[in-house]
């Protein structure tokens, strides 16, 4: 079963407007969020995360907002530049986990048009 | 600034050959993963690691070993290639216990099975 789900597999945005990601998850263990981005040909970069204790981080145009009665995390960027077109991961991990284990959802291509 | 380096970068192998994939990671970091990407699946982890002589079985270990007997390194192996296992594999490393799952990968290696 998928324990993280990001039902969209494109976005497309212009440039200059916010782009919003979307992640969704199951696993009611699951304390830690975070985002990775990457580009192709290339490994996935860590980009952000937020602890369950929060419901919102911020780190210069990106913003990841968490909801945890819904289960669902979001991932804005604001404003969205053409640099930014890459693939998105979502990835949860618990506490209890050993070795730090993280699930990640499908990925989310995000295109950003000039 | 090496961090983490993965070879090799390309292979193909016909059905029921067997290689080794090799992961090598220079920030003295206790835990490392192998993970798969296929379309539209994400990152699967395949096999980890919590230091060195010691590995575990991920959410998708089957038709794959792994072995940890230097700190720095960790081989995933193939025994009898299958086309199934046509993939795009990462190696990952981090610290280790108390910090917070933010992996770092290397480039990835493609591999084809014909």
């Amino acid at each position: 079963d998928q324990q993280v789900k990001q039902n969209s597999p494109s976005l497309s945005v212009q440039e200059g407007r916010i782009s919003i990601l979307n992640c969704d998850y199951t696993n009611s263990m699951f304390d830690y969020f975070l985002w990775y981005k990457k580009y192709p040909a290339e490994g996935p970069t860590f980009l952000i995360s937020i602890s369950s204790i929060k419901d919102k981080n911020e780190d210069g145009r990106f913003t990841v907002f968490l909801n945890k009665s819904a289960k669902h995390l979001s991932l804005h960027i604001v404003p969205s530049q053409p640099g930014d077109s890459a693939v998105y991961f979502c990835a949860a991990s618990a506490r209890e986990t050993s070795g730090s284990r993280l699930t990640f959802g499908e990925g989310t291509q995000l295109t950003v048009n000039p | 600034n090496a961090g983490v380096t993965q070879t090799p970068k390309f292979r193909v192998l016909k059905t029921g050959q067997s290689m080794t994939l090799l992961c090598a990671q220079d920030m003295n970091h206790e835990y490392m993963y192998w993970y798969r990407q296929d379309p539209g699946m994400g990152l699967r982890l395949i096999h980890y690691s919590v230091g060195e002589g010691t590995t575990a079985k991920g959410e998708v270990p089957d038709g794959y070993n792994v072995s940890r007997l230097k700190k720095q390194n960790f081989l995933l192996g193939l025994e009898s290639a299958a086309p199934s296992q046509t993939s795009v594999y990462f190696c990952a490393s981090t610290p280790g216990q108390g910090r917070t799952g933010e992996l770092f990968f290397g480039e990835g290696s493609r591999l084809t099975v014909l």
